[in-house]
């Protein structure tokens, strides 16, 4: 079965530091995949998106997301973070179902940020 | 520039009471969906529907019922709402089913005494 695994469930990073989210997914063919993130109080935007192609891709708000099939991961970085980053982040594979792509999010990391 | 809108924002039932939670989007997408997100489980999606008059089951649909009679509304109802259905409900609306690109609402906290 189709599942994704953030296995932090929290993380706190000082501001400018450098940030890695980790991914894992379990999915039988080439997946879509996702990054997104929910503010307080917000409902999620998407981050970024993974369907084929350079492995390496550019989200918004200087986040960019490397796709590792021999890891099945999909990791979130950003080289230097930001107060405003603080709030949780949710990846996500998606499955292809009647034509129809649902997605299938992970438990999410919930980012805080030191000043 | 709404996008995706729900009300309410906050309710509180007691077990056995019904409800209906509305969302609409003005984006004139085709699809539309209902997650719940609960501590530690991430989205789990309930129902969704793939154009107006057409609604499937999600991965956790026991409990609820939707309808979509308007392309832009998709409406989630609790016949008999439980303590187990306290959660935050989200809808979300796509454009094209291939990309995957949701776009979300802010978002319904139900509270089921």
């Amino acid at each position: 079965a189709q599942s994704v695994t953030q296995p932090d469930i929290h993380i706190t990073v000082s501001e400018g530091a450098s940030l890695e989210l980790r991914c894992n997914y379990s999915y039988g063919a080439t997946p879509y995949l996702f990054w997104y993130v929910q503010s307080p109080g917000q409902g999620l935007q998407l981050l970024l998106k993974y369907f084929s192609g350079d492995t390496l891709v550019q989200g918004i708000k200087g986040f960019e997301a490397e796709f590792k099939r021999s890891q099945s991961s999909f990791n979130l970085r950003k080289p230097s973070v930001h107060w405003s980053d603080a709030a949780e982040y949710f990846c996500a594979v998606g499955k292809v179902s009647g034509g129809y792509n649902k997605l299938i999010f992970g438990a999410g990391t919930r980012l805080a940020v030191h000043p | 520039n709404a996008g995706v809108t729900q009300t309410p924002k906050f309710r509180v039932l007691k077990t056995g009471q019904s409800m209906t939670l509305l969302c609409a989007q003005d984006m004139n997408h085709e699809y539309m969906y209902w997650y719940r997100q609960d501590p530690g489980m991430g989205l789990r999606l309930i129902h969704y529907s793939v154009g107006e008059g057409t609604t499937a089951k999600g991965e956790v649909p026991d409990g609820y019922n939707v309808s979509r009679l308007k392309k832009q509304n998709f409406l989630l109802g609790l016949e008999s709402a439980a303590p187990s259905q306290t959660s935050v409900y989200f809808c979300a609306s796509s454009l094209a089913g291939r990309t995957g690109e949701l776009f979300f609402g802010e978002g319904s906290r139900l509270t089921v005494l």
